[in-house]
């Protein structure tokens, strides 16, 4: 199975900082079908970016991603006070759909 | 708007079966595909599967193939997973979503506000 490694394990910066989340896969993701989603204490994950660099419904400007292969960046580029959560990529392009371990990005 | 409903949190003893159901609404519900995901207390998302309710196929994760059965009854847009035998490493919160119609690979859109499984003696 794929295996996906985010890094870093936990981001500390502040509102109005630019956060820069990486996920690296074992194999190259076909087609660039990896996701990431935002999961706040609670509640489900929410769907961000699909194909790499596609935003989801309603998903702000301010989030953005990018990559193919093996390396891909979650990028989002002022943070607001509700972007701080965890954040997971996932390969949805050779089963099983993996997901990455997950960064926390954290109030600095 | 499109929403998924899971049934309540469950306490079941070792070896047993537990069955979590999610009912669509907002949408036709043939028109995606339900995926399950799993997240132990503490821990990151664990895809267990997808179904197509159009046709009924189904893409188990391997490490779940014999002890999962994913179903759904259109009558009712409501999908249903159960889980056999279960251990203490079942314990975790269950999760539906969305996902392709025909095919499994696809995002995850929509997700149900999950679902606490506790196997516990």
């Amino acid at each position: 199975e794929i295996v996906l490694t985010q890094s870093p394990g936990t981001l500390s910066l502040s509102p109005g900082g630019r956060a820069t989340l990486s996920c690296r896969a074992s194999q190259s993701v076909s087609s660039s079908q990896l996701a990431w989603y935002q999961q706040k204490p609670g509640q489900a994950p929410r769907l961000l970016i699909y194909a790499a660099s596609s935003r989801a419904t309603g998903i702000p400007g301010r989030f953005s991603g990018s990559g193919s292969g093996t390396d891909f960046t979650l990028t989002i580029s002022r943070l607001e006070p509700e972007d701080f959560a965890v954040y997971y990529c996932q390969q949805y392009g050779r089963s099983p759909y993996t997901f990455g371990q997950g960064t926390k990005l954290e109030f600095k | 708007q499109i929403q998924l409903v899971q049934s309540g949190g469950e306490a079941k003893k070792p070896g047993a079966s537990v069955e979590v159901s999610c009912k669509a609404s907002g949408y036709t519900f043939s028109s995606y595909g339900i995926n399950w995901v799993r997240q132990a207390p503490g821990q990151g998302l664990e895809w267990m599967g997808w179904i197509s309710v159009d046709n009924g196929n189904t893409n188990y994760a391997q490490k779940f193939q014999g002890r999962v059965a994913m179903t759904t009854d259109t009558s009712t847009s409501t999908a249903y997973m159960h889980l056999r035998s279960l251990r203490s490493d079942d314990t975790a919160v269950y999760f539906c979503a969305t996902g392709g119609q025909w095919d499994s690979a696809r995002e995850l859109d929509y997700w149900g506000q999950g679902t606490l499984v506790t196997v516990s003696s």
